[in-house]
């Protein structure tokens, strides 16, 4: 399989705790995005990368959320001291630049559920 | 302004029914448009770019608007499998919008 990846699938965890998750995006795409979908809502942005620059930040994103791409493949996305609010559906897409042959379409993983207790 | 903004919903509509949804964005530099189909519980997944003269995918048609700054979604002869969330986002900032739900019944 050759699609996005994300890990884990689910995660229950406590009000307090710190969770993790990872996303390895397709393999030739050198952009990656992260997103949080709560019920009825639009996926909403999180951050961005090219390769392993973290390009934008969303406003929106406490300091208790950071992510990482060391080497410009895999990403992971880190939430210190969650919170119930943080329960979300965590979505992750990768794609390639818009130029040439390319329309920059978003290709997503099937996503990593939190729940916070 | 949020960036992407869609027909709030939902929509219900008996089968073969017609169904047009619109998507407005406020970055005037976009450059590609694209649709997207969710399912419940599940990820978006590409249903159609949108190309600057509109674009047909069987019962499906794109259009964008670049003066007025929207796209839309044309639905003809819905089926019941069409019933699913559309989402519209815009490139380069690859915001969504919140999507419209669509439901067909029989």
């Amino acid at each position: 399989d050759t699609g996005v990846s994300q890990n884990p699938r689910h995660k229950i965890t406590k009000r307090g705790q710190n969770v993790t998750f990872r996303c390895d995006p397709i393999s030739e795409h050198n952009r990656l995005y992260w997103y949080r979908q709560t019920l009825g809502q639009g996926p909403e942005f999180l951050t961005y990368f090219q390769n392993e620059a973290q390009l934008e930040k969303s406003r929106l994103l406490s300091d208790r959320f950071s992510a990482e791409r060391p080497k410009g493949s895999f990403s992971t996305l880190e939430i210190q001291r969650t919170e119930q609010g943080d329960s979300a559906m965590y979505l992750c897409a990768s794609s390639l630049p818009f130029e040439g042959e390319s329309t920059g379409e978003l290709f997503f993983g099937e996503g990593s559920r939190l729940t916070v207790l | 302004r949020k960036e992407v903004e869609q027909d709030p919903g939902p929509f219900n509509v008996p089968e073969g029914a017609t169904v047009a949804f619109n998507c407005t964005y406020s970055n005037s530099a976009s450059q590609s448009f694209f649709w997207y189909r969710q399912d419940c519980r599940k990820e978006p997944k590409l249903l159609m770019s949108v190309y600057s003269s509109g674009n047909e995918d069987g019962r499906f048609t794109a259009q964008l608007n670049r003066a007025s700054q929207y796209i839309s979604l044309l639905i003809r002869d819905s089926k019941l499998s069409d019933s699913a969330t559309y989402l519209c986002v815009v490139n380069p900032d690859m915001r969504f919008g919140a999507g419209t739900r669509l439901t067909v019944k029989p």
